[in-house]
């Protein structure tokens, strides 16, 4: 198994409509991350969480949610998707031995 | 603050050929400094770091980089492009930021030339 894993790996999802992405991590990290890659903008940082009850905005969080559910898990949730979310998502997660990232989740929103 | 700037969109090299990748970065305190490999439909892979130790630092599948405090460049090369080479690289600071979160440049596409 994956030392981050993320799903789903693809989704199309309408305009308007809610969608939770997943992470979990077995890692044993305390922080995890979410960022989004666009073409030409590398990776963005949208949410950070340094622990359970630590949950910080990053650049690009408006249109963004999160839940750190356990040490483990960290999703991210699109309460309203809108097109210009569209995009390649990758969670993160960071210790002592550095960041490990997911394979990403592609969303499409038509 | 703190920023990465990658030259060079899309690089295109010959099979045997040297790859360099550019990166520029800004940070206000002494960095640590990234690059990483995102093979089509993965993740990314640490290719290499430098944390204050060895201006150069070599890293897997043959690449290394050189930190250039005086040119703020951490610039990666490899003297012999493979096939296998061909991804997108992507060039990140962690600085003294809370949380130490990466920041990533905009990423530049290698393809490699039979």
């Amino acid at each position: 198994d994956a030392d981050v894993t993320q799903t789903p790996r693809n989704r199309i999802t309408k305009t308007g409509k809610r969608i939770m992405l997943e992470c979990s991590q077995t890692k044993g990290h305390d922080r995890m991350y979410w960022y989004r890659q666009d073409p030409g903008l590398g990776l963005r940082l949208i949410y950070y969480s340094f622990d359970v009850k630590d949950i910080n905005k990053g650049e690009i969080s408006d249109g963004y949610s999160v839940s750190r559910q356990a040490q483990a898990k960290f999703s991210l949730s699109l309460e309203s998707a809108i097109p210009n979310q569209t995009a390649l998502y990758f969670c993160a997660s960071s210790g002592v031995d550095g960041y490990t990232f997911g394979s990403g989740t592609r969303l499409t929103v038509v | 603050a703190q920023s990465v700037t990658q030259l060079g969109s899309h690089v295109s090299v010959s099979e045997g050929a040297l790859v360099l990748l550019r990166c520029n970065y800004s940070s206000s305190v002494p960095p640590y400094l990234f690059w990483y490999v995102q093979y089509p439909n993965q993740g990314l892979q640490l290719l290499l770091k430098y944390t204050s130790a060895a201006t150069l630092v070599k890293g897997i599948n043959g690449f290394e980089a050189e930190f250039k405090k005086s040119e703020t460049s951490f610039h990666l090369t490899k003297p012999s492009a493979h096939m296998s080479d061909a991804a997108e690289y992507f060039c990140a600071v962690r600085g003294n930021n809370a949380g130490n979160m990466l920041t990533f440049g905009g990423g530049t596409r290698l393809m490699v030339k039979p």
